[in-house]
């Protein structure tokens, strides 16, 4: 069975220090890995995305993911975080169906 | 700004009514996708359509529906409304029926009373 798991409910991290979300997926398949961002208030934005090219991934913002098949992960990571990267984030696994899996979502807390 | 355009952005109505959700998809996009966000079930899967036809479902309620036009907007109708139905609706669109990103509405947001 298809699954995600994002291993932390909420996170949270000094302004200016690394962020690491993370994300185990289950699949049977090679998947296609997502991850989207939620604003409050807002609707969904795609961060970034892997579809079986190169393992990292970067995408909007200065966020960046690695796919590591061994380890079935897809952690989101930045360097420097911002105060404007408060959010919920959600890890996606497309297996080769039409659905896509959601994982419960992370919020990221900055302190300033 | 996704391209992807919902209407109306507030709902408020009273248990037992039916409401229209309304979702015009980012220009070029064939396939429309609704959600359901509460607090309490997060992010789920409701319907996906594709160039009008149903694609998949997901944990969609038989009180709801849905369409996909011609001209590609999508409708979700919501009927015999209960408190629990309060949510964010969010539509997504993409260009392919599989493997290409989601592009997400700012959602409606409904408040059944």
């Amino acid at each position: 069975a298809q699954s995600v798991t994002q291993l932390d409910s909420h996170v949270s991290v000094s302004e200016g220090t690394p962020v690491l979300l993370r994300c185990n997926y289950s699949s049977s398949y090679s998947p296609s890995l997502f991850w989207y961002v939620q604003h409050p208030n807002k609707g969904l934005q795609l961060l970034l995305k892997y579809t079986s090219a190169a393992t990292l991934v970067k995408g909007i913002n200065g966020f960046e993911a690695e796919f590591k098949k061994s380890e079935t992960s897809f952690h989101l990571t930045k360097p420097s975080a911002h105060m404007s990267d408060a959010a919920e984030y959600f890890c996606v696994v497309r297996p080769s169906n039409y659905q896509l899996i959601w994982g419960a979502g992370t919020k990221l807390i900055i302190k300033p | 700004d996704s391209g992807v355009t919902q209407t109306p952005k507030h709902l408020i109505t009273a248990t037992g009514q039916r409401v229209t959700l309304r979702c015009s998809p980012r220009s070029g996009d064939l396939s429309v996708y609704w959600y359901q966000q509460s607090l309490d079930q997060g992010l789920q899967f409701l319907i996906q359509y594709y160039n009008g036809e149903e694609r998949a479902k997901g944990n969609i309620l038989e009180r709801f529906s849905a369409q996909q036009f011609p001209d590609l907007h999508s409708e979700l109708n919501l009927s015999s409304l209960e408190l629990g139905d309060s949510a964010l609706y969010f539509c997504a669109s993409s260009v392919a029926e599989n493997n290409s990103p989601l592009h997400f509405g700012n959602g409606t947001r409904l408040t059944v009373t």
